[in-house]
């Protein structure tokens, strides 16, 4: 599976918009990128994910490069409570592990 | 939602002490993984599981051992516990499929042992 690079921190305030940025520039044609976040020492939560299209769901947007090589994940109106580590994944379909990277920590301030 | 629970939520125990972890889920998923995480780190699978009597270990290398003996059921044991094996401890399950797959984590076990 391909590596990610993430930022490790940003902050965001309140009621605006959160964009979180990914670098899989070793991604191949059958990976497909997963989002996921883990609020404070909880199990981590699945997010959204994607192949080529951006993808949309009632938690996020993803939008992913023409090239593939990165990706954003966009909460449209961050509240406290998306403060969080969000992890950025890449795997292949058929790949049996999902390994987690250090990820993002946000800080969403009132 | 998802249901995937994991038992004791908090575990203090001396060292020596042989201790099971619980994890079981309701979605008759054939996929379920352990992940193990110190605080701040990042999570490190130790065992997974594509389905019953299939077990394998993980990118971590780790001294538990785990049984799939029905499919809503994946244990965690170690026979002789010690200080080093503190840490957090996080069951998943996935549906199997190409493409689409989601994991569903417990709310985990905090692992301290004296």
């Amino acid at each position: 599976d391909a590596k990610t690079t993430q930022p490790p921190s940003m902050d965001c305030a309140e009621g605006r918009a959160a964009n979180l940025p990914c670098n899989h520039s070793t991604i191949s044609g059958n990976e497909y990128v997963y989002w996921y976040r883990q609020i404070h020492s909880q199990g981590p939560q699945y997010i959204i994910h994607g192949l080529k299209n951006n993808e949309t769901n009632e938690m996020a947007s993803l939008i992913i490069t023409e090239d593939r090589k990165s990706s954003t994940l966009i909460l449209p109106h961050a509240t406290l409570r998306d403060t969080a580590v969000y992890y950025c994944i890449v795997r292949s379909g058929g790949s049996e592990k999902l390994v987690f990277g250090k990820g993002t920590k946000l800080t969403v301030n009132p | 939602e998802a249901d995937i629970y994991q038992t004791p939520r908090y575990l203090v125990i001396g060292t020596g002490k042989k201790i099971t972890l619980e994890c079981s889920q309701t979605m008759g998923h054939d996929k379920m993984y352990w992940y193990q995480q110190d605080p701040g780190m990042e999570l490190h699978l130790i065992h997974y599981s594509y389905g019953v009597n299939s077990t394998e270990k993980g990118d971590l290398s780790s001294e538990s051992t785990v049984s799939r003996i029905r499919t809503e059921h994946f244990p965690l044991t170690l026979e002789s516990a010690r200080p080093s094996h503190t840490s957090q401890y996080l069951c998943a399950s996935s549906i199997q499929g190409v493409g689409n797959e989601k994991l569903f984590f417990g709310s985990g076990t905090q692992l301290s042992v004296l």
